[in-house]
């Protein structure tokens, strides 16, 4: 299973962030599909995840500012986060689970830099 | 939210040590933990689940055990490959949380 991540990685502050995971090498239906970001200042933070289905789990810290949504028939998910600041800057990554067994596979994680 | 409190923060040793990485749930997690393995520019790699389950391919110098809210990771015999950071995660409860982490150095 490889997941490869895609988006923009400068972003101005109020901007929205939109990143696409595309999962290739194994089965897309079945599983939760998640986005983590990692920062110097705050370590890995999971920010949510969503099912083939479509049924979504949010961090409540990012406060109603993101959506994951999800594209089964071509095997990919994304995630948008509105009103970033400088605090959103972090590198992002995509990853399949948990739910059973912790996050088995992970994106190559993309760095975005909020910044005026 | 869970708190993960990871300890120690830094760990320096020697090729041939066994090192001790403890990770605290602020409340009960059951056995739904977590242990990675970071190093500079990669993702975490994981290395146990549900606690104890060692992933596969991961060597088996790398156990995890539990007591309660208490969760160790323990390196038998620290290899020069294993000098990264490391990082609990709990998937029990949302949102997931992870410890701050823990590096490993010479």
């Amino acid at each position: 299973v490889q997941l490869h991540q895609w988006g923009a990685g400068l972003l101005k502050p109020s901007e929205t962030l939109s990143l696409t995971c595309g999962v290739s090498g194994g089965v897309f239906r079945g599983y939760f599909w998640s986005w983590i970001r990692q920062s110097p200042g705050k370590g890995l933070e999971w920010l949510g995840e969503i099912t083939d289905s479509g049924n979504t789990n949010y961090n409540p810290s990012l406060k109603n500012r993101v959506t994951m949504s999800i594209d089964t028939p071509n095997d990919r998910f994304s995630l948008t986060l509105t009103s970033v600041t400088a605090a959103d800057s972090a590198v992002y990554f995509c990853a399949r689970g948990p739910p059973t067994v912790g996050v088995r596979y992970w994106g190559q994680g993309a760095l975005v830099t909020v910044s005026s | 939210d869970i708190q993960m409190t990871q300890s120690p923060s830094t760990v320096s040793a020697s090729v041939g040590d066994r090192v001790t990485i403890t990770c605290r749930a602020s409340q009960s997690i059951r056995s739904w933990l977590a242990w990675y393995q970071q190093k500079p520019g990669q993702a975490p790699n994981l290395l146990i689940y549900k606690a104890s389950s060692l992933e596969s391919e991961v060597p088996s110098r790398f156990s995890g055990s539990a007591s309660g809210t208490d969760f160790t990771l323990t390196i038998s015999s620290l290899q020069p490959d294993d000098f990264a950071t490391y990082y609990c995660q709990q998937y029990d409860s949302y949102p997931y949380t992870f410890g701050q982490g823990t590096k490993v150095e010479i």
